[in-house]
């Protein structure tokens, strides 16, 4: 089984509100990770957690800020988000390692849920 | 920073057509290489990947990619390809510098016509 589940499907938020997207996986995955993905374009990686902890922030804006509660669970908390951040948000995870690189590492994307800022 | 290039942006065949999307990428040491295919409204899922050994490696629904080390390519092969083939291939890298992370490709859009 490498089912990558996500929830909702799809949102629609204004600016001013506070939301939270959510990544669940049980194929004892490590390493989890979220991605932005505009129409038309490829994923773009946010933001990496590898055994619970962020390991990677890729200059992403505070108004997206990601939870990782234990290892099966991915959460993304939007809060005051642009119009520009309308996207398809994919959470995505893979074996990991504790430690440097992990030459067999795959990673499984989940359906994404689609986002739109009014 | 590695970079991966997909240099076909749009490809329309026809059914039954071979298939060939290129991929290059600019990284001099050890990779491991994926092709990703998202299908209209759904999520990427992954096609095929080469870590090490045969440079030929074969995926799922009659695709195969070519390792060519000389070439830093990868490109995705299928002797004929389908209506139901119409999606975005994405190629990737991943580096042993960058942790476990993937770069990938500027996508390509087959579209297959019937």
């Amino acid at each position: 089984d490498t089912e990558v589940t996500q929830t909702p499907k799809h949102l629609v938020m204004g600016m001013t509100n506070k939301k939270s997207l959510k990544c669940e996986q049980h194929m004892g995955h490590r390493a989890m990770y979220w991605y932005k993905q505009k129409a038309k374009k490829p994923p773009e990686l946010m933001f990496v957690y590898s055994y619970e902890k962020l390991s990677i922030n890729e200059s992403v804006p505070s108004r997206f800020s990601p939870e990782c509660p234990n290892s099966s669970l991915l959460n993304l908390h939007l809060h005051a988000l642009q119009p520009e951040d309308s996207a398809l948000y994919l959470c995505a995870s893979s074996q990991g390692t504790s430690g440097g690189y992990l030459s067999t590492d795959t990673q499984y994307f989940g359906p994404g849920t689609r986002l739109t800022v009014l | 920073a590695q970079s991966v290039s997909q240099h076909n942006h749009h490809v329309i065949l026809s059914e039954a057509a071979s298939l060939e999307l290129g991929c290059n990428y600019s990284y001099g040491g050890t990779v491991n290489l994926f092709w990703y295919v998202q299908y209209p409204g759904q999520h990427l899922q992954l096609l095929l990947k080469y870590f090490s050994g045969d440079p030929l490696v074969k995926g799922i629904k009659g695709f195969e990619a070519e390792f060519i080390k000389s070439k830093f390519s990868f490109n995705l092969r299928k002797p004929s390809v389908q209506w139901s083939d119409t999606a975005e291939y994405f190629c990737a890298v991943m580096v042993n510098n960058a942790g476990n992370m993937l770069t990938f490709g500027g996508g390509t859009r087959l579209m297959v016509k019937p």
